[in-house]
């Protein structure tokens, strides 16, 4: 199973919103919504951001929406703050019975 | 509130096997749905999902590590087992253990064990 695409990098003025796109196929991203994102900050266990797609579990905030369009998903954060700077990740389930995790997408708050 | 805690060695030698324990609390993995999950990340790189035990104890392995991988429980000590066989440098990573609390994601984490591997 191959690594769900994401942008390496992306970044944003604070207040701005950005979008960081997880591209897979049918197979995964395509075929569930069961799409989930993470934030990472450096040294720190990955948190969970989104689910199925586009719920948020309670305690996160609202600046944080995902959505789907095929086989690619977003994750956009709106508002954009100094603290959102750090690494996500998206995952799918796979029609394998497994999960695949994105490369990774760094977000620089500028 | 729930929380999740590897342990095993931080440094093993190349075809050794590794056992790495998953301790949790706050939640049972006897309850319907519950299930914990092994991913790991090697130094600077991304995630990768590696195993997966259920409630009944059904499992699901990584495609390409299936063959080196047995992951296990013991619901009475809340613990989840993973081994993972013939290491390899290339297995260096932080291995993290997770909670997949009834649906298809992974909604509490550990802190995450650094394993080296290194003659």
């Amino acid at each position: 199973q191959s690594a769900l695409t994401q942008p390496a990098s992306v970044s944003g003025s604070p207040g701005q919103s950005i979008t960081i796109s997880c591209t897979g196929t049918s197979s995964d991203v395509g075929g569930y919504n069961f799409v989930s994102w993470y934030q990472q900050h450096p040294g720190k266990a990955p948190k969970f951001m989104i689910y199925d797609v586009s719920n948020r579990p309670s305690g996160v905030s609202i600046r944080f929406s995902g959505s789907k369009s095929g086989n690619t998903a977003s994750l956009t954060i709106s508002g954009l703050q100094a603290e959102d700077e750090a690494e996500y990740y998206c995952s799918s389930y796979t029609s394998s019975g497994t999960w695949v995790f994105g490369g990774g997408t760094k977000v620089t708050v500028l | 509130q729930v929380t999740l805690k590897e342990s095993g060695p931080a440094l093993v030698k190349p075809t050794q096997t590794l056992t790495l324990t998953c301790t949790f609390s706050g939640f049972s993995l006897s309850t319907s749905g519950m299930r914990v999950s092994w991913i790991r990340q090697p130094p600077g790189k991304a995630l990768e999902w590696l195993a997966r035990i259920d409630w009944d104890d059904d499992k699901v392995y990584s495609t390409s590590l299936k063959t080196r991988l047995t992951i296990s429980k013991d619901t009475s000590k809340n613990q989840v087992v993973l081994t993972m066989t013939n290491m390899d440098p290339v297995d260096t990573a932080t291995y993290y253990c997770a909670r997949m609390g009834g649906g298809y994601y992974f909604d509490y984490w550990g802190q995450g064990t650094l394993v080296t591997v290194s003659s």
